[in-house]
């Protein structure tokens, strides 16, 4: 099972530059997530999605926009790189099911973003 | 709004001794709590969970936690750690009935042979 896939694990923009990064689940899962995380700072939510074509600014959405525009996948970009974006950057996702909530999220392996 | 505070950064210990990873949380609300582990140049992956119930939590790889409401902890122990368990942990905390995770700043677990 695949599970959460990124693409690409490594990147390396310049200052100015635009990419996107690409999120693909196979759990069928409505919540998706963009986590950026640092050193000492835990996962820090930069957008999330509750179902195909709905998204939410998270914690530090600013710099970064997303669009999920079918329920598997979920796409962060980054439409100006700057330095301070320097990050290692994990999608996540969860199930609805139950009531009440308390569904694990699920991770990918994460993609490793320098900005120079 | 929830916060989760794990109180030590960095644990080092020896191989086959007990290990606590502590951590706090602070909410208005009745929470989920979770524990998450992170291999080097992974993603993270569910450990254990408490929803409701027994306040004791046993998860995978030989962790337990136990959730104490009235000092709200959810401290990660393990009686015998193996060189296998040096990862990062993270401690987490949801809003019951909300999907949105708040993660601690994570604790490097080092064990030393």
């Amino acid at each position: 099972n695949a599970g959460v896939t990124q693409t690409p694990k490594f990147r390396v923009l310049k200052t100015g530059q635009s990419m996107t990064l690409l999120c693909a689940q196979d759990m069928n899962h409505e919540y998706m997530y963009w986590y950026r995380q640092d050193p000492g700072m835990g996962l820090r939510l930069i957008h999330y999605s509750v179902g195909e074509g709905t998204t939410a600014k998270g914690e530090v959405p600013d710099g970064y926009n997303v669009s999920r525009l079918k329920k598997q996948n979920f796409l962060l970009g980054l439409e100006s790189a700057a330095p301070s974006q320097t990050s290692v950057y994990f999608c996540a996702s969860s199930s609805n099911q139950g009531t009440g909530g308390g569904q694990p999220q699920h991770f990918g392996d994460g993609t490793r973003l320098s900005i120079l | 709004a929830q916060s989760v505070t794990q109180l030590d950064s960095q644990v080092p210990v020896f191989e086959e001794a007990p290990v606590e990873l502590r951590c706090n949380y602070s909410s208005s609300v009745s929470v989920y709590l979770f524990w998450y582990v992170q291999y080097p140049n992974q993603g993270l992956q569910l450990l254990l969970k408490y929803l409701s119930g027994s306040t004791l939590v046993k998860g995978i790889n030989g962790f337990e936690a136990e959730f104490n409401k009235s000092q709200t902890s959810f401290h990660l122990r393990k009686p015998s750690v193996h060189i296998s368990d040096t990862a990062e942990y993270f401690c987490a905390v949801s809003e019951t009935g909300g999907f949105k995770t708040i993660f601690g700043a994570g604790t490097r677990l080092f064990v030393k042979a």
